[in-house]
């Protein structure tokens, strides 16, 4: 089974919102991802989990806040934010194996920032 | 840092007709992966290729990774309009962890 589930599939919010989306992977992958992606653009790099732990920040605002409760789980809080935010998120996982790290997305979700 | 071009950016075909997307990274790449990405869709992993040379088939797909593990190609025989997408590739540099994806080629297929 090489699915990643994410919820929701849709979610519009105002710029004073707080909302998290959420993914999850039983794939027992140690690697999970958050990408963001503009229409008719490749998916941009946001966040890398590594065993639980935050091993790269693309530079995000504060806006966006990752977290990773367990191996299985991932979630990106929003807060705060901008109608430039507006695009497809991705989330993506990997098993860590050094150099053979196949990265396997998630359907994403689909935010509208009005 | 790492960038992969990709080209062309967009391809319309007649289907029957073949189809090639080619990607040129600016370092050597540990390795490569195609994903493809349909309209309303997200991307969908195909395949990826580790060995310099390293050519790979999957029914109408080539997929190719050049000897110095910098360039790579997809090729599409018989082009249907079940392959209407668009592709990217995606390469594996220095860091295990990020994928830096070319800019994608988009495919239409007219039946």
């Amino acid at each position: 089974d090489t699915e990643v589930t994410q919820t929701p599939k849709h979610l519009v919010m105002g710029m004073t919102n707080k909302k998290s989306l959420k993914c999850e992977q039983h794939m027992g992958h140690r690697a999970m991802y958050w990408y963001k992606q503009k229409a008719k653009k490749p998916p941009e790099l946001m966040f890398v989990y590594s065993y639980e732990k935050l091993s790269i920040n693309e530079s995000v605002p504060s806006r966006f806040s990752p977290e990773c409760p367990n191996s299985s789980l991932l979630n990106l809080h929003l807060h705060a934010l901008q109608p430039e935010d507006s695009a497809l998120y991705l989330c993506a996982s990997s098993q860590w194996d050094r150099g053979y790290n196949t990265q396997y997305f998630g359907p994403g979700t689909r935010l509208t920032v009005l | 840092g790492q960038q992969v071009m990709q080209i062309p950016q967009y391809q319309h075909v007649q289907e029957g007709e073949d189809f090639t997307t080619y990607c040129n990274s600016s370092t050597t790449l540990s390795n490569i992966q195609w994903y493809k990405q349909r309209p309303g869709g997200h991307p969908v992993f195909l395949i990826q290729l580790v060995k310099s040379g390293e050519v790979k088939k999957q029914k109408r797909l080539t997929f190719q990774f050049g000897e110095a593990k910098k360039n790579s190609s997809l090729h599409i025989t018989a082009t249907q309009t079940t392959d209407v997408g668009t592709y990217f590739c995606a390469g594996l540099g220095g860091s295990n962890y990020k994928l830096t994806f070319g800019k994608g080629t988009l495919l239409t297929v007219n039946p």
